[in-house]
This record gives C-alpha cells, sequence and structure tokens, in this order.
C-alpha cells in the first residue's frame, strides 16, 4: 500500500465548474500538507501549503485536511482553462522528505 | 529574483554512461532536495541537503549520489544509467531542512 494515495483522473470539468480534488494517506506522523500543480513537462508550482488540520483558503483555491480521516482536500472555484494541469498532493514529517500522490489530471473545457 | 534553475534542460544518454545535473537554489535558501518523476507519477525523494551536509536519503541505489557546493548549488550523480532512470529529476530549495520547497523546472533524461 502506498503511503498517499490519489486518484489519477483523468477529471473533466465545464469551465466554471468547482473541482474537488482529494488525497488519502496512512502516516499519522504527516503533519504539513501541501498541494503542487504541474503542468506538462514542467517542475511542480506550489499552491497551498497547510500545517496540522484545518482549511485555507487563497483566492479561489481552499485546502482542506482531516487529520483525523487521514484526508486531504483541494477545491478550486469557478475553474477556468488555465487550471487544466496535473495536481500533486505532498505531505511530510519532521523531515525535509515530502511524500507526493500520484497526481490528478485536470482538464477545464471551455 | 529568480527562482530555481536547473541545467542542463534535456539530456539523452547511452545505457551505462554517467550523468551529472546541476541546480542553483533561491537566493537565500540553504537546502536543496532531489526527486525523480517518472512519467504518470508523483515524484520520488532522492536526497536533501542542508549546508552542505547530506540530511536525508530516498531508497535509491548507490549509483545515485549529490553534493552541495559553499554557495548552496548542488549536483546530482548517476552511474551506470539503466533505461529506468529515463525521467525528469527535480531540484528543490528550502530555506531549511522543513520549510516550503520551490521546484525548479527540471532535468529530463532519457537513456538509450
Amino acid at each position: 500500500q502506498k503511503e498517499v494515495e490519489q486518484d489519477p483522473g483523468p477529471l473533466s470539468v465545464p469551465e466554471g465548474a468547482i473541482v474537488s480534488l482529494n488525497c488519502t494517506y496512512s502516516n499519522s506522523a504527516f503533519q504539513y500538507f501541501m498541494w503542487y500543480r504541474q503542468y506538462s513537462r514542467k517542475g511542480p508550482e506550489l499552491l497551498m501549503y497547510t500545517y496540522s488540520s484545518g482549511n485555507k483558503e487563497d483566492g479561489r483555491f481552499t485546502a482542506q485536511v482531516d487529520k483525523s480521516s487521514k484526508y486531504i482536500s483541494l477545491f478550486i472555484r469557478d475553474s477556468q482553462p488555465s487550471d487544466s494541469a496535473t495536481y500533486l498532493c505532498a505531505m511530510s514529517g519532521n523531515t525535509g522528505k515530502l511524500i507526493f500522490g500520484q497526481g490528478t489530471t485536470l482538464q477545464v473545457k471551455p | 529574483d529568480a527562482g530555481v534553475t536547473q541545467s542542463p534542460t534535456h539530456l539523452i544518454k547511452t545505457r551505462g554512461q554517467h550523468v551529472t545535473l546541476r541546480c542553483s537554489p533561491i537566493s537565500g535558501h540553504k537546502s536543496v532536495s532531489w526527486y525523480q518523476q517518472v512519467l504518470g507519477q508523483g515524484p520520488q525523494f532522492i536526497f536533501q541537503y542542508y549546508e552542505k551536509e547530506e540530511r536525508g536519503r530516498g531508497n535509491f541505489p548507490d549509483r545515485f549520489s549529490a553534493r552541495q557546493f559553499p554557495n548552496y548549488s548542488s549536483e546530482l550523480n548517476v552511474n551506470a544509467l539503466l533505461l529506468g532512470d529515463s525521467a525528469l529529476y527535480l531540484c528543490a530549495s528550502s530555506l531549511a531542512v522543513r520549510d516550503t520547497q520551490y521546484f525548479g523546472p527540471g532535468t529530463r533524461l532519457t537513456v538509450l
């Protein structure tokens, strides 16, 4: 079993839709949670960074962490074609080692 | 400010050869981490360096090695290349070991 599970998709939505992306994990030592966006053949770009449980909002993006369920989510409101990319969840404990999910490919259709 | 830079952008090698990949961190960042991303998968942790010392190593064979220089730039070396080493190699920099990591554009290595 992988430490971090993420549905690879692909996920296709119409422009303006609310997108929900999520990951589950098994290691209760994880306390730092991140979402990265990666365009094709590019490096990952940090979108959201959350410590421990709770919600964090930044513009159209909201990250949620539920440590009791070992479940994290990223919501994208008013999705745009430019949001089409692969979204990677990542997490870490007391070290600098990031553990990534497989990534979910999102396509937002005009 | 410049982000993380990596060189070269692309590289083609044959099996058995050796390769060196380079990374320059964001100014002021003292930690560099290396990841391997195979097509269709998330990045896998290879190494982390902080202040020129190795602070973490992933589950990769001894053919993989790295070092960090006094100016905090870093090199990743891979010996005796295998076809399975074909991947995007990502460098990430952070202020310190447990701080947020910012990624470079990657070096795409193809082993023939």
